[in-house]
């Protein structure tokens, strides 16, 4: 299995609060990327990163803000979090090698009150 | 326009019989890869099967096979001989190389119940 956690794998907290979601991997994996899945829209795009220091914004990166520092560890910040963040939220890695494929984090769910 | 259409949110199948989930794509890039991965009921997303846009035949992973037919721009997964353990959502995704690397697209899901 490819090395991806995620933390934390729960948190609640209330509206307006900060709250920052780690991605870490031990793949040394170029790329990494934020999803939110919800009931009935799949899994969507937050943001993404291609390197260090280099991220770009998915469809729905609207109140959120990413940051890649090093290249194992990928973090997912909601500067004022709201309700409609609340969600399941998937980290995911990929090289462009082979299949390419996307190797998944076990997610995090967070509940905006 | 939706890059990936999964048009069946729920289906239903006996066990030991074959299920055809499907999903159309939408690209105009000569370059992709298309993927499926099972979620089951404990949350985790698995990879299931993988076709490239140049491969000629289409893909196999045991019970698992990719109907890919480029022209219709369909990825229809098949599960032959279900399972109990086959219970789960399944979604069908796309990749597209950009600039900045390789994105990828989500279809909405397909949930399918595996009936003893």
């Amino acid at each position: 299995d490819a090395g991806i956690t995620q933390s934390p794998r729960h948190k609640v907290t209330e509206t307006g609060t900060p709250v920052t979601l780690r991605c870490h991997q031990t793949e040394n994996h170029r790329y990494m990327y934020w999803y939110r899945q919800d009931p009935g829209h799949g899994l969507r795009l937050i943001h993404y990163s291609y390197g260090v220091k280099d991220t770009d914004k998915g469809e729905v990166s609207d109140g959120y803000s990413v940051s890649r520092s090093k290249t194992e560890d990928f973090l997912l910040t909601l500067e004022s979090a709201t309700s409609s963040q609340t969600s399941v939220y998937f980290c995911a890695i990929s090289e462009q090698e082979n299949t390419g494929e996307l190797f998944f984090g076990e997610g995090s769910r967070l509940t905006v009150l | 326009a939706q890059k990936i259409t999964q048009t069946q949110p729920g289906m239903f199948v006996q066990e030991k019989e074959a299920v055809t989930l499907d999903c159309t794509y939408d690209t105009s890039d000569p370059s992709y890869g298309l993927f499926w991965y099972k979620q089951p009921s404990s949350g985790e997303m698995i990879f299931l099967i993988y076709q490239g846009s140049y491969d000629q035949q289409n893909a196999t992973e045991g019970r698992y096979s990719l109907n890919f037919q480029k022209a219709r721009k369909s990825a229809n997964l098949v599960i032959s001989a279900s399972q109990l353990g086959d219970s789960a959502m399944y979604f069908c995704a796309m990749r597209e190389e950009s600039r900045t690397g390789n994105q990828f697209y989500f279809g909405t899901g397909t949930s399918l119940t595996v009936i003893p």
